[in-house]
């Protein structure tokens, strides 16, 4: 079948390089940003998110930075593995209940 | 997550079928959710459920409809299928302490000859 990463923007990163994967956001009212994973054949997988009284919240090899005053979101990924191929979403809790709305993915393929 | 599960995980069916597509979990979550993904336009909203009562649209309800049969069961149902609603379809739920977040089944691929 189609790959959903078909027709998305691509970012092409060599094996032990920082990745930056970015997006811009709708909705200044958005309290909530959340990152997602998804790699082929498989469902989107919870990555890192961010409370909008935060610009930067780290995990394991990943932070995500928040810039309020431009609705940018951006994901950076250190010493990209090959496992970090994937689409990357960011998503927005614009609704105040829990319901999120998806950027359209960004496709991370990591040379080995 | 082996935790949201749906199927079927793959579909053909001919236009003007009628198709259900079924999501359970044992996750506990209160809210469950369907989206359908299409190549280079992300994830989309068809329907949400809150709790077993509760049903509401989301961005493109029009030719879904979906049933909440206990609170880890949320079905889909396609009333009579046509081309374009050719998709990948992913179940979610949320709940708990960290109710934003979003948890996704493995996804069902249908396709609509």
């Amino acid at each position: 079948g189609e790959s959903v990463g078909l027709h998305l923007p691509t970012l092409s990163v060599q094996e032990g390089d920082n990745s930056i994967i970015n997006c811009a956001y709708s909705n200044s009212a958005s309290d909530y940003f959340i990152w997602y994973k998804q790699e082929s054949g498989k469902g989107p997988q919870f990555i890192i998110d961010i409370r909008s009284n935060m610009d930067k919240r780290q995990g394991q090899r990943v932070t995500v930075l928040l810039n309020k005053t431009v609705k940018h979101l951006s994901l950076q990924i250190a010493a990209t593995q090959p496992g970090d191929s994937a689409v990357y979403f960011c998503a927005e809790s614009p609704y105040g209940n829990n319901r999120l709305a998806f950027g359209k993915g960004n496709q991370v393929v990591v040379i080995p | 997550d082996a935790d949201v599960t749906q199927t079927p995980r793959n579909r053909i069916t001919k236009t003007g079928k009628r198709i259900m597509l079924e999501c359970s979990q044992t996750k506990g979550h209160d809210r469950m959710y369907w989206y359908r993904q299409d190549p280079g336009l992300g994830l989309r909203l068809i329907y949400y459920s809150f709790d077993v009562k509760d049903i509401n649209k989301g961005e493109i309800s029009d030719g879904y409809s979906v049933s909440r049969q206990a609170q880890a069961k949320f079905s889909l149902s396609l009333e009579s299928a046509i081309p374009n609603q050719t998709a990948l379809y992913f179940c979610a739920t949320s709940g708990g302490p960290s109710y934003n977040e979003q948890f996704f089944g493995p996804g069902t691929r249908l396709t609509v000859l």
